[in-house]
């Protein structure tokens, strides 16, 4: 299986902050890497398809780079309904597998 | 907008078999562009993928959970089901199904709001 593993495993940051995730592969996925943010209570949404294509709708202060093991997630100045858990995922192979998430709370 | 709901018991004893069916918005399911996949998350942990089924019928299970989980589908109905037998304890979780269009690019792009299954006695 292809491990994800994210870092920071949570982060506390003031609204305006820019605040940045990484995901590194255990192997090389290219660039298919995608971003998902978890509100509590609810399901994962998509944000970001292919390592840095924004989905349709969702904000521009967000944004992706990287590709082959080490990928970046970003928010540009942090609001506070940005507070929820993100994780990469891949589907460079199967098992699909994610990052065990970054938890970001707002200081 | 494809749209899904996940429905099935709540609760299952140890050893026995959780069922649980997806039920997808009309006119999305038969797509062959898209797979059909179950992802499970233990409360206050994070996202495992359980496997995946195309309208074809080809699926694919996390070699984790393959010897325990079948995916099925019901074009007639629009669903597709989750069955894992011989349960315990640690396969108590929220359950979701969602959608993936296939491609050159490849995202869980809609989600069901997921059910919580608890194996207990």
């Amino acid at each position: 299986d292809i491990q994800m593993t994210q870092s920071p495993s949570s982060l506390s940051a003031s609204v305006g902050d820019r605040v940045t995730i990484t995901c590194q592969a255990s192997q090389d996925i290219n660039n298919y890497l995608n971003w998902y943010q978890q509100e509590p209570g609810k399901p994962p949404k998509l944000l970001i398809y292919d390592a840095s294509n924004l989905e349709t709708g969702v904000p521009s202060r967000f944004s992706g780079s990287g590709s082959g093991t080490d990928f970046t997630f970003t928010i540009g100045s942090l609001q506070p309904e940005d507070i929820a858990t993100y994780y990469c995922q891949q589907y460079d192979d199967l098992p699909r597998t994610f990052g065990q998430g970054t938890k970001l709370e707002i200081k | 907008q494809v749209q899904l709901q996940e429905s099935g018991p709540g609760l299952v004893k140890p050893s026995q078999t959780l069922s649980l069916t997806c039920t997808v918005s009309a006119g999305s399911f038969s797509s062959g562009s898209y797979s059909w996949n179950w992802i499970r998350q233990p409360a206050g942990k994070g996202l495992e993928w359980i496997g995946r089924i195309f309208t074809s019928g080809s699926s694919s299970y996390n070699p984790s959970l393959k010897s325990r989980v079948t995916i099925s589908l019901d074009t007639s109905k629009n669903q597709f089901s989750l069955k894992m037998s011989s349960v315990t304890a640690a396969d108590t979780a929220v359950y979701y199904c969602a959608s993936a269009l296939a491609g050159t690019t490849e995202s869980f792009d809609f989600w069901g709001q997921g059910t919580l299954v608890t194996v207990s006695s």
